[in-house]
């Protein structure tokens, strides 16, 4: 595709429910990035792949987030028995080494998560 | 570990020049970044600049980086309501792998 996309671009759910955002990264590009933007906070990383390299999941707030990045392109964002304080915008990110512009990231539109 | 941090907020009016500041604290930093975001978008690169640089200038956006002190700002000429949005400062210290973004300063441009 023409960018980075996200699904759904919104999701309510419930107090306790599992929820998994969906990214597809530029064709070809191989890093992808997850981050979240919660309402008036600034960006805060949760995990990035590089390749085939185990990922770095140093940005995850608890054991209730994983992420899997299948095939080397679509990643799912996990959370599990999701809490209040999981609400926040979800941005996904990809990058190539043979960008012109040197680790210029390309941001999806991003998933806007709302729990109840 | 690296930290990169902004000031919340300005407010300017339209035509007039717009000054957004960073520091960061890792002095190994290689790229910096200017991104945009606008209201229910993702971010966008702006510009960005070598650490070896000291100034970029692309049309109305002049980058200006004080590597001694770590500061790196962002000017915008001119000013115009459609410059409104959230710019994050961002540094990486490879040409691949991880940035470490500010908070981003949210600029309002009043008419």
């Amino acid at each position: 595709g023409a960018g980075v996309s996200q699904s759904p671009s919104n999701k309510v759910t419930e107090k306790g429910k599992d929820v998994e955002l969906r990214c597809d990264p530029i064709s070809g590009h191989t890093a992808l990035y997850w981050y979240r933007q919660s309402l008036g906070q600034g960006l805060e990383f949760l995990i990035y792949f590089q390749g085939n390299s185990a990922p770095d999941k140093s940005g995850l707030p608890s054991d209730r987030f994983s992420a899997e990045r299948t095939g080397g392109s679509v990643s799912t964002l996990t959370i599990q028995r999701t809490q209040q304080e999981d609400s926040a915008v979800y941005l996904c990110a990809s990058s190539d080494y043979s960008s012109r512009t040197p680790n210029e990231q390309f941001f999806g539109p991003g998933t806007r998560l709302t729990v109840l | 570990g690296e930290d990169v941090e902004q000031s919340l907020f300005l407010s300017v009016r339209e035509g007039d020049s717009s000054v957004i500041n960073c520091t960061y604290t890792d002095s190994s930093s290689t790229y910096l970044y200017w991104y945009k975001q606008e209201p229910g978008a993702g971010l966008q690169l702006l510009t960005y600049i070598f650490s070896n640089m000291d100034m970029k200038q692309d049309q109305r956006l002049t980058v200006l980086l004080n590597k001694k002190d770590k500061h790196l700002s962002l000017r915008i000429a001119d000013t115009q309501t459609g410059d409104s949005a959230i710019y994050f400062c961002a540094e990486s210290m490879e040409r691949a792998g991880k940035s470490t973004f500010g908070d981003g300063t949210t600029l309002t441009v009043k008419p």
